[in-house]
């Protein structure tokens, strides 16, 4: 049982530049979630999804977008990298909001020079 | 806004001692409440989880303890090993349960 699957573990980018982390879970979870991890800090929520087909903002949207490409995948997109986006990213799913345990990925790791 | 917070960043026990870590949120609504454990270079791994209809709550070698008085929850890890170094999160669900809010983290380090 994979449970949620993020890639890519790693990666460098340039500032301007754009990329998309991927996000699947095999858990038949209903509810996705993109948080960012930054030293000092608690996990922060970027977007979530409540449901196949809508999505929302969570604390810190601004730089990313998201998209909920079916029930088991999530993605987070960087239209134009900046070096405050190094971070540390997590996916999660969960069966539902409101009480419900949030599992996570193993992280990706991205640095923005 | 809400706030989830730890009262030590770091914390070292000797090998088979009980281990304490403990988290202070601040929204009396909150209702739901998990333990984290995350070692270095992973993700956030769920250890135990409690409602706020529940003061306390037992799993293997771990107890949460819910204080709604005080607003305080804790972690209390029997007989702790050495494969229970990491940094371990609260996390608190918002009002409206769309978001959980998670503590900075305490790191456990278990000297041997």
């Amino acid at each position: 049982n994979a449970g949620v699957t993020q890639t890519p573990k790693f990666q460098v980018l340039k500032t301007g530049q754009s990329m998309t982390l991927q996000c699947a879970q095999d858990m038949n979870h209903n509810s996705m979630y993109w948080y960012r991890q930054d030293p000092g800090m608690g996990l922060r929520l970027i977007y979530y999804s409540a449901s196949e087909g809508t999505t929302d903002k969570g604390e810190v949207p601004n730089g990313y977008n998201v998209s909920r490409l079916n029930k088991r995948e999530f993605s987070l997109r960087l239209e134009s990298a900046a070096p405050s986006q190094t971070s540390v990213y997590f996916c999660a799913s969960s069966e539902a909001q409101g009480g419900n345990t949030i599992y996570f990925g193993e992280g990706s790791w991205l640095t923005v020079v | 806004g809400e706030s989830v917070g730890l009262h030590l960043p770091t914390l070292s026990v000797q090998e088979g001692d009980n281990s304490i870590i403990n988290c202070a949120y601040s929204n009396s609504a909150s209702d739901y409440f998990i333990w984290y454990k995350q070692e270095s270079g992973k993700g956030p791994q769920f250890i135990i989880d409690i409602r706020s209809n529940m003061d306390k709550r037992q799993g293997q070698r771990v107890t949460v303890l819910l204080n709604k008085t005080v607003k305080h929850l804790s972690l209390q890890i029997a007989a702790t090993q050495p494969g229970d170094s990491a940094v371990y999160f609260c996390a608190e669900n918002s009002n409206t349960g769309n978001q959980f809010y998670f503590g900075t983290g305490t790191s456990l380090t278990v000297i041997p």
